[in-house]
């Protein structure tokens, strides 16, 4: 969806770097996501986030840490980054108006860590 | 807590033949069920959505989904398949209602659909 951006698209990194991939959205969601991808493992919630001061670990939070700039505006930190943290990431937005909570995916970054 | 199984990682498919795609789910009370498709080097995508009334929901590209309460299950299906349909697909469930909640995805089922 053209309206969720992330950058870098692509990130090659060492272990023990801090990164830092970042999320834009023009869709005027209150609630943004960030995902990792794994083979075979699905999509894993990282943190979401329901509004600019309300942030919540998911089930695989340890490692990461997230900023949330503004409503339109969501950053994922890898403090020092691991071979383990090799993934495709996705940031994820959506609308709490109306009854269901349809969520709309960015791009991805895929990230490795050597 | 809540959580879905997809118990195929792919299913194989000629051209023109039906297709299902299978998913169970478990969640408190009733559910609010999704299906998103993913083409390769890109995001998911939402396909179609349960959220109540009738059991058999109408989604995108000709996708359709049948609810199961009893049987705890929300297949894709599609009448006749497409070469185009190869992707991966993947089931996410969600309690009714969301409140303060996300979604919690299957692991995915690789479709493959030969000519």
């Amino acid at each position: 969806d053209a309206d969720v951006t992330q950058t870098p698209r692509n990130r090659i990194t060492k272990t023990g770097k801090r990164i830092m991939l970042e999320c834009s959205q023009t869709k005027g969601h209150d609630r943004m996501y960030w995902y990792r991808q794994d083979p075979g493992l699905g999509l894993r919630l990282i943190y979401y986030s329901f509004d600019v001061k309300d942030i919540n670990k998911g089930e695989i939070s340890d490692g990461y840490s997230v900023s949330r700039q503004a409503q339109a505006k969501f950053s994922l930190s890898l403090e020092s980054a691991i071979p383990n943290q090799t993934a495709l990431y996705f940031c994820a937005t959506s609308d709490p108006a109306g009854e269901v909570d349809t969520q709309y995916f960015g791009p991805g970054t895929r990230l490795t860590v050597l | 807590a809540q959580s879905v199984a997809q118990p195929e990682d792919q299913v194989n498919v000629a051209e023109g033949n039906p297709l299902t795609v299978k998913c169970t789910y478990s969640v408190s009370g009733n559910p609010y069920l999704f299906w998103y498709v993913q083409y390769p080097n890109r995001g998911l995508q939402f396909l179609l959505k349960y959220i109540t009334g009738d059991n058999l929901v109408k989604g995108s590209y000709g996708f359709e989904a049948e609810f199961n309460k009893s049987q705890t299950s929300f297949h894709l299906k599609k009448p006749s398949a497409l070469v185009s349909d190869s992707a991966l697909y993947f089931c996410a469930v969600s309690p009714k209602p969301t409140g303060r909640r996300a979604l919690t995805f299957g692991s995915g089922t690789r479709l493959q659909v030969q000519p």
